[in-house]
């Protein structure tokens, strides 16, 4: 069964501030792992990482994967208050098992304090 | 062009009762899921439509949970008799099929409470 570990579960900085958030996994034949943004409900879509040592980039926003060690970090630069999310790791299951969810981390909850 | 919408967005209701949730997916996706996320949890895969069918409901907690999807568009999900422990935020997402699992576009959620 996949396993997708977040940390860390909470965190409170100030604006400005850098924040790293964690994302290891288990899966078997891994193809991709994902990362979103949940505030209030809806999770957003922001970043699928596919190989390992390249850095995907928005704005202050970025991550890279590690297929070596099974993980991957989300940074945001700057924080600002607007930054305030759950923020999830993902990876999907392999398509020849029939099995179509996402298999989601329990995500790491960021306020930034203004 | 519109998103994933659901409703209701908050539903309160008693133990033991019945109730439905609706998700309209974006037009033209044919791949539907449902996710439920418990207060502090993470998302919890719960169905998966491939147009009308449900090849994947490997994620239904028990039976009083069901759920269908007609015309290949709207689904609805149905919890029966509630329990306080499905209090939770069900979630629904759409994709376009062929474009494998992950570009998985999520609705703003139902909020269930149940008393």
């Amino acid at each position: 069964e996949d396993k997708v570990v977040q940390s860390p579960l909470s965190l409170v900085v100030h604006e400005g501030d850098t924040v790293t958030l964690n994302c290891s996994y288990e899966v078997t034949n891994f193809r991709s792992l994902l990362w979103y943004k949940q505030e209030k409900k809806a999770p957003t879509f922001l970043f699928m990482l596919t190989s390992s040592g390249i850095e995907k980039k928005s704005g202050r926003l970025s991550s890279i994967l590690d297929k070596k060690e099974l993980f991957s970090i989300l940074n945001i630069t700057a924080t600002q208050t607007g930054d305030s999310a759950v923020y999830l790791c993902a990876v999907p299951p392999v398509m020849d098992t029939g099995r179509r969810a996402l298999t989601f981390g329990s995500g790491t909850r960021l306020q930034v304090q203004p | 062009g519109a998103g994933v919408s659901q409703s209701p967005s908050n539903k309160v209701t008693e133990k033991g009762k019945d109730v439905e949730l609706r998700c309209d997916p974006i037009s033209g996706h044919t791949a539907l899921y449902w996710y439920r996320q418990s207060l502090g949890q993470g998302l919890e895969f719960l169905i998966y439509f491939q147009g009308n069918s449900a090849p994947d409901k490997s994620g239904l907690p028990s039976d009083r949970f069901s759920a269908e999807r007609t015309g290949g568009s709207v689904s609805t999900l149905t919890i029966q008799r509630t329990q306080q422990e499905d209090s939770a935020v069900y979630l629904c997402a759409s994709s376009l099929a062929g474009r494998g699992p992950y570009e998985q576009y999520f609705g703003p959620g139902t909020r269930l409470t149940v008393t």
